[in-house]
């Protein structure tokens, strides 16, 4: 069974508009949600994280926002660069254990 | 420095070959993973090294044999894999320890392992 569901396979944005990728998990203990974003042929590369206490965090044009009731997150990107093409995984912890649980994944297509 | 490097990029090896991934990194990190990515898949778990120590090992054959020899280094030692053992193998370092710190691990550019 997944705990960390990405339901989109793909999306495709225009660039300079906002790019949204939507995350839900299953597992209530999780406390902390990361992002990576990922090139073919490379590891992933963290972008952004989140704690349960937050519902908000800002890291330049990436924000990540965190719904506890819904068991959602999500990740704005705003101005969308065709740099920023690439695939985005959420990822998950609880406080018992260090190790992520990984989405499938988002792959993100930005068109100049 | 948040770089973590692996070597080497791309190995191809047989069934009846020995051969081993390496992993380094220089954050100060006390926590060390191996993770399998295979095509269109997320990573997955396979070991989590602590303070050089195992503490998580994913059920994994042990055809697969980590090792820790210190707290820079990690390795992966391969032995009689099969084929279905290609994919894309990553390693990650964090800082150790629950408690909201550690939870972000930094990935390795990854090795490109095909068994034939």
């Amino acid at each position: 069974d997944q705990q960390v569901k990405q339901n989109s396979p793909s999306l495709s944005v225009q660039e300079g508009r906002i790019s949204i990728l939507n995350c839900d998990y299953t597992n209530s203990m999780f406390d902390y949600f990361l992002w990576y974003k990922k090139y073919p042929a490379e590891g992933p590369t963290f972008l952004i994280s989140i704690s349960s206490i937050k519902d908000k965090n800002e890291d330049g044009r990436f924000t990540v926002f965190l719904n506890k009731s819904a068991k959602h997150l999500s990740l704005h990107i705003v101005p969308s660069q065709p740099g920023d093409s690439a695939v985005y995984f959420c990822a998950a912890a609880s406080g018992s254990q260090g190790n992520l649980i990984f989405g499938k994944g988002t792959k993100l297509s930005v068109k100049p | 420095d948040t770089e973590v490097t692996q070597t080497p990029k791309h190995l191809v090896m047989g069934m009846t070959n020995k051969k081993s991934l390496k992993c380094e990194q220089h954050m100060g990190h006390r926590a060390m993973y191996w993770y399998k990515q295979k095509a269109k898949k997320p990573p997955e778990l396979m070991f989590v090294y602590s303070y050089e120590k195992l503490s998580i090992n994913e059920s994994v054959p042990s055809r697969f044999s980590p090792e820790c020899p210190n707290s820079s280094l990690l390795n992966l030692h391969l032995h009689a894999l099969q084929p279905e053992d290609s994919a894309l193998y990553l390693c990650a370092s964090s800082q150790a320890g629950g408690s909201g710190i550690g939870y972000e691990q930094y990935f390795g550019p990854g090795t490109r392992l095909t068994v034939t």
